[in-house]
């Protein structure tokens, strides 16, 4: 069974970077044909996609987070990391780490973190 | 980007109700739709993809259907753990988006 854990400060001043990373058990990260990703959540709101990594180290973003976003992984760790930069208090929320799963047919969110709140305050 | 609308954005309703919850898409996306559950505090749960397959796991009373632009998922008769709120979201095409979410109260 797959599992994730978010990990990372709960506070961010703004216009500093937030950094989060995603430890995952039950699957290496960069076989299987995966995406391993981030969505994020403000309190209250919907569900925006941020991005994600493919298991050859390839990414893809949210084009409303592009120029902020870089998503990594540590193979050696079996984790992989989320930073944006520039942050506001637009930028709080809760943070999940997802695995994309579906295969080469579709995409779903399989499996998720329990996600951890990110507060963006000086 | 795909804008998902769902509607409504939230109902009330009662144990054994048959719920119904709609979602739009700004363009076709085939069935490329899924569909989640949250509860309070937890991460979304996958209940159906490509807009009506249901997860492994998840009870029969969840049904989906659609395709195109317009799907529908359906609670046949609802139960006290499916109080949450609902997602709708198109894997058609990056960035994925999700519907804006409709909550089923008591």
């Amino acid at each position: 069974q797959v599992q994730l854990q978010e990990s990372g400060p709960g506070q961010v001043k703004p216009s500093q970077t937030l950094s989060l990373t995603c430890t995952v058990s039950g699957a290496p990260i960069n076989s299987g044909g995966h995406y391993w990703g981030w969505i994020r959540q403000p309190a209250g709101k919907g569900l925006e996609w941020i991005g994600r990594i493919y298991t050859s180290g390839g990414t893809n973003y949210n084009p409303s987070l592009k120029s902020r976003v870089t998503i990594s992984m540590d193979t050696s760790k079996n984790n992989f990391s989320l930073r944006l930069s520039s942050v506001t208090a637009a930028d709080t929320a809760m943070y999940y780490c997802t695995k994309e799963g579906g295969g080469s047919l579709t995409t779903i969110f399989d499996f998720w973190g329990p996600g951890t709140v990110v507060t963006v305050s000086s | 980007d795909i804008q998902m609308t769902q509607s409504p954005s939230s109902l009330s309703a009662s144990v054994g109700d048959r719920v119904t919850i709609t979602c739009r898409a700004s363009q076709s996306i085939n069935t490329h739709l899924n569909w989640y559950q949250q509860k309070p505090g937890r991460a979304p749960k996958l209940l159906i993809y490509f807009a009506s397959i249901l997860q492994s796991g998840v009870p029969s009373r969840f049904s989906g259907s659609g395709s195109g632009t317009d799907f529908t998922l359906i609670i046949s008769s609802l139960q006290p753990e499916d109080f949450a709120s609902y997602y709708c979201q198109q894997s058609y095409s990056t960035p994925w988006t999700f519907g804006q979410g409709t909550k089923v109260e008591i």
